[in-house]
């Protein structure tokens, strides 16, 4: 069994559509970080949350420590939203992590 | 402030022979990640390193080594290369060495490895 699990794997949604991606852990963590890939390889950090909501511009994450589970949020999607989003959760030594699988998301104009 | 930069982007390789990859940190960043990306297995972490010592190790063959050098900057290695090698090899640094990814880490663009 994985420690992070994600759903769903694939997403497609039309241009301005409510996205909501899932994140479930097993491992005890004190925050947990969402992560966005474009094709072409690069990975940006999106969220590094440890209770309660963050909110950055039209994406919002939310955790629920106790239920272990978190959800990232995209509002008004767009196609420039379009990547792969990777939920990861801490190890307890260092900056190593559990990774989820990703969910690829498409937007459709 | 500039990123995270990695050299070079992207690289072919024979069989049998050896890659160094280069990533240099953020400027006041002291430590640094290297992971392993392909289609079947996702994101796996490679080692990791702070003040020139690694400090952990992902569970990978010997062939695979790295560094850390005292400007931050790290390497690292693969010898004997074979063809499961080919992968999206990304580095990450971070302000500093913690428990539970209590920092935010900012990855580089990735080297592109092919091993022919």
């Amino acid at each position: 069994k994985n420690e992070v699990e994600q759903s769903p794997q694939n997403l497609t949604a039309q241009e301005g559509e409510f996205i909501t991606i899932n994140c479930s852990y097993s491992v005890g963590i004190s925050a947990l970080h969402w992560l966005q890939q474009h094709p072409g390889g690069g990975i940006v950090s999106l969220f590094m949350l440890s209770s309660g909501k963050k909110k950055h511009g039209r994406l919002i994450a939310t955790i629920n420590i106790q239920e272990k589970h978190s959800s990232l949020h995209i509002t008004a999607s767009h196609p420039r939203d379009s990547a792969v989003y990777i939920c990861a959760a801490p190890r307890d030594t260092g900056n190593q992590f559990y990774f989820g699988t990703g969910t690829s998301l498409t937007v459709i104009p | 402030k500039a990123g995270v930069t990695q050299t070079p982007r992207y690289l072919i390789k024979t069989r049998g022979q050896q890659v160094t990859l280069s990533c240099s940190p953020i400027s006041g960043h002291r430590s640094v990640s290297w992971y392993q990306q392909t289609p079947g297995q996702g994101l796996q972490f490679l080692f990791e390193y702070f003040s020139e010592t690694q400090r952990n190790k992902g569970n990978f063959p010997g062939r695979f080594s790295g560094r850390q050098f005292s400007n931050s900057r790290s390497e690292m290695n693969v010898s004997t290369l074979e063809l499961g090698d080919s992968a999206l090899y990304l580095c990450a640094s971070s302000l500093n060495y913690g428990t539970s990814g209590s920092y935010e880490q900012y990855f580089g663009p990735g080297t592109r490895l092919t091993v022919t």
